[in-house]
């Protein structure tokens, strides 16, 4: 079953502004959540994490924020930029365990 | 590069063939992960290592598959008669066990390709 949802496969933003993305989960117990970014052919980035805790972090030009009665968090990019043009995945975990992810959304920034 | 390596980075082999790949984690990490990754969905958990231990397998790693750490470094994944479905990315990833505030670091991947 799919713990960790993406619902918008794609976003489209043009550059400088803010590209919000956004994950729901189900599981209660997940205490740690994730964002990757994927470039084509490479493998998953660690892009900036949030302990269940905690309602936000912020890591330069990204920030996430947890809502977790919604069970939702969202990954907030400003400005964003061209390089930032990559597939994001969600991900959750309990404890130091392996990672539930979501199916990915692919962020394109337009000149 | 200390970063997680794996290889080969691309295999493609025909249906019924067996295929190993190799991965080796960031070293001083304990913990290596195997996740497959079908096109547009994310990494799926298949089996985790702690040091030479396999310490749970998913439902989605049949019987054609087996994973092994003999030495609680490099770890390798064999999938036996390949089929069609088989056709994925394999993706290693590995961390510090107790370390709850790190993230677990992937490799390229090793996609493979069934005939």
């Amino acid at each position: 079953d799919q713990q960790v949802k993406q619902n918008s496969p794609s976003l489209s933003v043009q550059e400088g502004r803010i590209s919000i993305l956004n994950c729901d989960y189900t599981n209660s117990m997940f205490d740690y959540f994730l964002w990757y970014k994927k470039y084509p052919a490479e493998g998953p980035t660690f892009l900036i994490s949030i302990s269940s805790i905690k309602d936000k972090n912020e890591d330069g030009r990204f920030t996430v924020f947890l809502n977790k009665s919604a069970k939702h968090l969202s990954l907030h990019i400003v400005p964003s930029q061209p390089g930032d043009s990559a597939v994001y995945f969600c991900a959750a975990r309990i404890y130091d365990y392996k990672l539930s992810f979501g199916a990915g959304t692919t962020v394109t920034v337009r000149a | 590069d200390t970063g997680v390596s794996q290889d080969p980075r691309h295999k493609i082999t025909k249906r019924g063939q067996n295929v190993t790949f190799r991965c080796d984690p960031i070293s001083e990490h304990n913990r290596l992960y195997w996740y497959r990754q079908t096109l547009g969905q994310g990494p799926e958990f298949l089996t985790y290592f702690q040091n030479e231990a396999q310490l749970e397998k998913s439902r989605l790693l049949s019987d054609r598959f087996s994973a092994e750490r003999p030495k609680g470094s490099f770890s390798t994944l064999e999938i036996q008669r390949t089929e069609q479905g088989d056709s994925a990315m394999y993706l290693c990833a590995s961390s510090l066990a107790g370390d709850l505030n790190q993230p677990q670091h992937f490799g390229d991947g090793t996609r493979l390709s069934i005939l």
